[in-house]
């Protein structure tokens, strides 16, 4: 099976502007996850998906959202970017079946976004 | 809230030499530990959960409900360890939420 895949890998964007970051699951697994990692943060939660619906949310601010396509295909959009969004964005499938053994994530390579 | 505390973010361990990464957690529940691995230029990858109780590359990590902690150990480290490895924390099933830790930096000295 094909891995996580993310699109576009690279990213630079001036302050202000917003972006769209792309991601596509593991073929089957229904439910995607967003993390964005940084040095001084680490890894954060910013939400999921799971049949095309937002089933959970991290702490950050409204700028940041996301969408879930009939496919499992996610997008996450960051409007009116800030230097501080400057990151690395990861994406994570997982099956969510209802199996106590299909809640693994799978992490994609990730979207290196830098804001200037 | 939950939280997951890796208290060492570097660690340097001679080859063939045992290796243990610490991880402590706090959740009021009942959640689901994880063992995270990122070697250089590679994606994250899953390397142990506890509900599976398996021995991946070696490496083994018991849950301690009463000192709310899940170490990851290794009795001979080889220099392919060498890599990040996050602790992470799922409150239950059905919430994909992790949480990691920040963290720590292994570092197999041949």
């Amino acid at each position: 099976k094909a891995g996580v895949t993310q699109t576009p890998r690279y990213l630079i964007k001036t302050r202000g502007q917003q972006v769209t970051l792309s991601c596509s699951p593991i073929s089957g697994h229904r439910s995607v996850s967003w993390y964005q990692q940084t040095p001084g943060q680490g890894l954060q939660f910013l939400f999921e998906y799971f049949s095309e619906t937002q089933r959970n949310k991290g702490n950050f601010p409204g700028r940041f959202s996301g969408r879930q396509f009939s496919n499992s295909r996610s997008e996450m959009n960051v409007s009116t970017l800030e230097l501080g969004d400057s990151a690395l964005y990861l994406c994570a499938s997982s099956l969510a079946d209802g199996t106590s053994l299909s809640y693994e994530q799978y992490f994609g390579p990730g979207t290196r976004l830098t804001v200037t | 809230a939950q939280r997951v505390t890796q208290p060492e973010k570097l660690l340097s361990v001679f080859k063939g030499a045992p290796v243990e990464l610490k991880c402590n957690y706090s959740y009021s529940g009942s959640p689901e530990l994880f063992w995270y691995v990122q070697y250089s230029r590679q994606r994250l990858q899953l390397l142990l959960r506890h509900i599976s109780r398996e021995s991946i590359k070696g490496f083994t990590a018991d849950l301690n409900k009463g000192e709310t902690s899940f170490h990851l150990k290794k009795p001979f480290a080889q220099e392919e360890d060498s890599a990040m490895y996050y602790c992470a924390l799922q409150p239950d099933f059905g919430n994909e939420k992790l949480t990691f830790g920040t963290g720590t930096r292994l570092t197999i000295i041949p």
